[in-house]
């Protein structure tokens, strides 16, 4: 079966951009989070959505906002990119989020601020 | 969820077995041990989890100690394509627990 896409791969803005990354969970799970990825802060957890509903935020600024659909794809927005925002984006699907179910990782998005 | 340990760096035989540990010893009764791994500049990769008992699967076996608080994941023939940074993470079932919380894992080099 297909696994966590992420689109796009890579992508480079300009500081105090605005940027959405999408993610299409694998076919039947309703769980998908997101993370970001920096070499100095590692994987950080920012939200996590079900059936279009967040239910976790991490510990991130307001500049990060993200949504679900109805057919369980979820995008991520970072408004006013900053320099420090360059960083590897990934995005996991789980079935229901809970219990003892594994998550499955995308190959995530490599976004560049300049 | 409960903080875990693991040694930063790791080196192994290629065709050798690859025992990496972690400590994890304010895990509490409901918590599931996960183990993922991470190639380079790729999404992580689940491997194995476990609650109590000893776990085997295509890919690992997860050791886990009778009083929980430590645990080893062993690759039995580790090969080059093993070379990764390998995450222990220790994550409840239920409640509010939406989210995996990473460390900083331990880096395995195989060398041929």
């Amino acid at each position: 079966k297909a696994g966590v896409t992420q689109t796009p791969r890579y992508l480079i803005k300009t500081r105090g951009q605005q940027v959405t990354l999408s993610c299409s969970p694998i076919s039947g799970h309703r769980s998908v989070s997101w993370y970001q990825q920096t070499p100095g802060q590692g994987l950080q957890f920012l939200f996590e959505y079900f059936s279009e509903t967040q239910r976790n935020k991490g510990n991130f600024p307001g500049r990060f906002s993200g949504r679900q659909f109805s057919n369980s794809r979820s995008e991520m927005n970072v408004s006013t990119l900053e320099l420090g925002d360059s960083a590897l984006y990934l995005c996991a699907s789980s079935l229901t989020g809970i219990g003892d179910y594994g998550y499955t990782f995308g190959s995530g998005t490599r976004l560049t601020v300049v | 969820d409960a903080k875990t340990t693991q040694p930063p760096s790791m080196d192994c035989a290629e065709g050798r077995a690859a025992n990496l540990p972690c400590n994890h010893s304010t895990i509490s009764g409901n918590e599931y041990v996960y183990w993922y791994r991470q190639i380079h500049s790729q999404g992580p990769q689940y491997i194995i989890h476990g609650l109590k008992n000893n776990e085997t699967n295509e890919m690992a076996s997860l050791i886990i100690t009778e009083d929980r608080k430590s645990s080893t994941l062993i690759l039995p023939h580790a090969t080059l394509r093993d070379t990764a940074v390998y995450y222990c993470i220790v994550r409840g079932s239920g409640g509010s627990n939406y989210k995996l919380t990473f460390g900083k894992g331990t880096l395995l080099t195989v060398n041929p």
